[in-house]
């Protein structure tokens, strides 16, 4: 029963341009919903997050959209730079963040130059 | 200021050993999650230690337990290894009820 779903398993965008990332869950407990990104050889590195009374969080070239009628949130990424190559995982949370992460099986984000 | 730090970093094992893994949580972290990734999947939630206690687990088998100490670091132990339990192994840490967690390199384990 997968609870989190990040149905492209991989994304190419040009340098420059805005990547997209999108994530579904079915568990209507969640409260909480971060990103996290990680690099070969690494642990994953916490990106955003937004709070289920939100619908929109951004920060820098990050922003997050949550839309929890449809379950289903984004990442946007603009502009897209090489070194945002990597893999994201959708993690959403209950107890407002307090309790243990669910993650999705993440999108390997390719930037092509 | 040193993040989270797991040792050890690979490890090799055969079916039916036991395995301990350590975490040293970020400094002023109190909380110390532990997750399961296997190949091509994403982290999987073990359990959370918190006030030396075992606060929330996932769904994992009990031959999975843990330890935390009073300065906050933890194991992870594995009895009876199966195949299956080959992974990367992630610590994570926070401040207690936040969500935003600090991960370690994690310790990949092999099980032939």
């Amino acid at each position: 029963d997968q609870q989190v779903k990040q149905n492209s398993p991989s994304l190419s965008v040009q340098e420059g341009r805005i990547s997209i990332l999108n994530c579904d869950y079915t568990n209507s407990m969640f409260d909480y919903f971060l990103w996290y990104k990680k690099y070969p050889a690494e642990g994953p590195t916490f990106l955003i997050s937004i709070s289920s009374i939100k619908d929109k969080n951004e920060d820098g070239r990050f922003t997050v959209f949550l839309n929890k009628s449809a379950k289903h949130l984004s990442l946007h990424i603009v502009p897209s730079q090489p070194g945002d190559s990597a893999v994201y995982f959708c993690a959403p949370a209950k107890g407002g963040g307090a309790d243990g992460l669910t993650f999705g099986k993440g999108t390997h984000l390719i930037i092509q130059p | 200021d040193a993040g989270v730090t797991q040792s050890p970093t690979h490890l090799i094992k055969t079916r039916g050993q036991q395995v301990t893994l350590r975490c040293s949580p970020k400094s002023g972290h109190d909380t110390v999650s532990w997750y399961q990734q296997a190949l091509g999947q994403g982290p999987q939630f073990i359990f959370q230690y918190y006030e030396e206690e075992e606060r929330q687990r996932g769904n994992f088998p009990d031959r999975f337990s843990g330890h935390q100490f009073p300065n906050y670091s933890s194991e992870l132990n594995v009895n009876a290894l199966l195949l299956g339990d080959s992974a990367l192994y992630l610590c994570a840490s926070s401040p207690f009820s936040v969500g935003e967690l600090f991960f370690g390199e994690g310790s990949r384990l092999t099980v032939l």
